[in-house]
């Protein structure tokens, strides 16, 4: 069965503490990784889409990492509105169009 | 529109009563999703829309839950003779277009509440 695992759900950090978020998954046949941001009330908001082991994605104070058999998302010296929960998805071969979705690790940065 | 829009925001409704949904994807996106968001869990995809039909219907979890898309428009979400395992957030997305990789842009939810 097609399954994703986020560690840990629920992250604080101090501004400046950098850190990793693990996206654990088990898919029969890969097509793409994604990182969504989700703030509070909000829908998910697009960071990343990874194909294949070894890639690199980054975007201000976040990297986005790929193996073949998980993926982090590096925060470095966070600042307190990078606080929101991040969602890690998968899209695999025999899912068709469905994305699926972990659970969320929701991060706390406070100055 | 600048974004996806649902509406309403909120909704809370009495157990056995009907509800619906209404989702206002993002002008000339072609794909239309729908995911359920409970307390504590993931996203749950619920059906797929390619223009006005729907290739993908896997995830609607009873026949009490169905959807129509018009004029490859507004997507309507409809929920029959509501449970209270049915409360949580409904998430409309859409995309351009369906390929590997194409990031889908959310609407803000609706947070359905049964009693």
């Amino acid at each position: 069965e097609d399954q994703v695992t986020q560690s840990p759900e629920a992250l604080r950090l101090q501004e400046g503490e950098s850190s990793s978020l693990n996206c654990s998954y088990t898919v029969s046949g890969l097509r793409g990784l994604f990182w969504y941001r989700q703030d509070p009330g909000k829908g998910p908001e697009f960071l990343f889409t990874l194909y294949s082991a070894g890639e690199e994605k980054e975007k201000e104070r976040l990297k986005a990492t790929l193996t073949k058999k998980e993926s982090f998302l590096h925060i470095t010296a966070p600042k307190p509105e990078d606080s929101a929960t991040y969602l890690c998805a998968v899209q695999a071969q025999q899912a068709g169009t469905a994305l699926i979705f972990g659970k969320g690790t929701t991060l706390s940065v406070s100055s | 529109g600048a974004g996806v829009s649902q509406s309403p925001s909120n909704k809370v409704t009495e157990k056995g009563k009907d509800v619906e949904l209404r989702c206002d994807p993002i002008s000339g996106h072609t794909a239309l999703y729908w995911y359920r968001q409970r307390l504590g869990q993931g996203l749950e995809f619920l059906i797929y829309f390619q223009g006005n039909s729907a290739p993908d219907k896997s995830g609607l979890p009873s026949d009490r839950f169905s959807a129509e898309r018009t004029g490859e428009s507004v997507s309507t979400l409809t929920i029959q003779r509501t449970q209270q395992e049915d409360s949580a957030v409904y998430l409309c997305a859409s995309s351009l277009v369906r390929q590997v990789g194409e990031k889908l842009f959310f609407g803000s939810g609706t947070q359905l509440s049964v009693l």
